[in-house]
């Protein structure tokens, strides 16, 4: 079946630790996105790209790094640097023209 | 600054009536606009969108408005259905060769039996 597919579900990381997310597509997209979810603040962007090997800021990129080496996979990897990681983060992706499809969300939780 | 904004943190709707959710946009480059429905713990679904060139699209109980003088679109809900109790996103995106998409801070649903 066709989707996008984040893993893991939950994460844990000790302070001072950078994390990957992972974020899978087999829908042939050529943009995907990285969105943040806290409570009452919405879907935030943090990082998207519309093409292999390109990529742009969202609203709250800092102390996040992507990398788009390959079609299907677009990798968020939150650093030492990001203040507040506990959150929902979702990955989605789109084809010119049409709504952005998401994954399942990855809960990451700072311990 | 938000670009797009949904100024009911939440809605309480009768069952059978009509629910109505709003949405705002600052951007008048947006040329596509969307809604999509939440739960808890999982990815928005996408439910219907509208293009910058219609002030109306429909599909089933749902229908898009979209004011562009406004600057202004709403999600009719009708008739309302328990399953309809969720959180409503809002997003809009620049249209061809800009890909990027903003959301809504959402407007969560409660269908009342």
């Amino acid at each position: 079946d066709g989707g996008i597919t984040q893993s893991p579900k939950y994460l844990f990381r000790k302070e001072g630790q950078n994390v990957t997310l992972s974020c899978e597509q087999n829908l042939n997209h050529d943009a995907m996105y990285w969105y943040r979810q806290d409570p009452g603040q919405g879907l935030r962007l943090i990082y998207y790209s519309q093409i292999v090997n390109d990529f742009q800021k969202g609203d709250i990129a800092e102390g996040y790094s992507v990398s788009r080496e390959k079609k299907e996979s677009f990798p968020l990897t939150v650093t030492s640097a990001q203040k507040n990681p506990t959150a929902f983060y979702l990955c989605a992706s789109k084809r010119d023209l049409t709504e952005a499809f998401f994954g399942q969300g990855t809960r990451l939780t700072v311990v | 600054d938000q670009q797009v904004k949904q100024n009911s943190p939440s809605l309480s709707v009768q069952e059978g009536r009509i629910s109505i959710l709003n949405c705002d946009y600052t951007n008048s480059m947006f040329d596509y606009f969307l809604w999509y429905k939440k739960y808890p713990a999982e990815g928005p679904t996408f439910l219907i969108s509208i293009s910058s060139i219609k002030d109306k699209n429909e599909d089933g109980r749902f229908t898009v408005f979209l004011n562009k003088s406004a600057k202004h679109l709403s999600l009719h809900i009708v008739p309302s259905q328990p399953g309809d109790s969720a959180v409503y996103f809002c997003a809009a995106s620049g249209g061809p060769g800009d890909d990027k998409i903003i959301f809504g801070k959402g407007t969560r649903l409660h269908i009342l039996p």
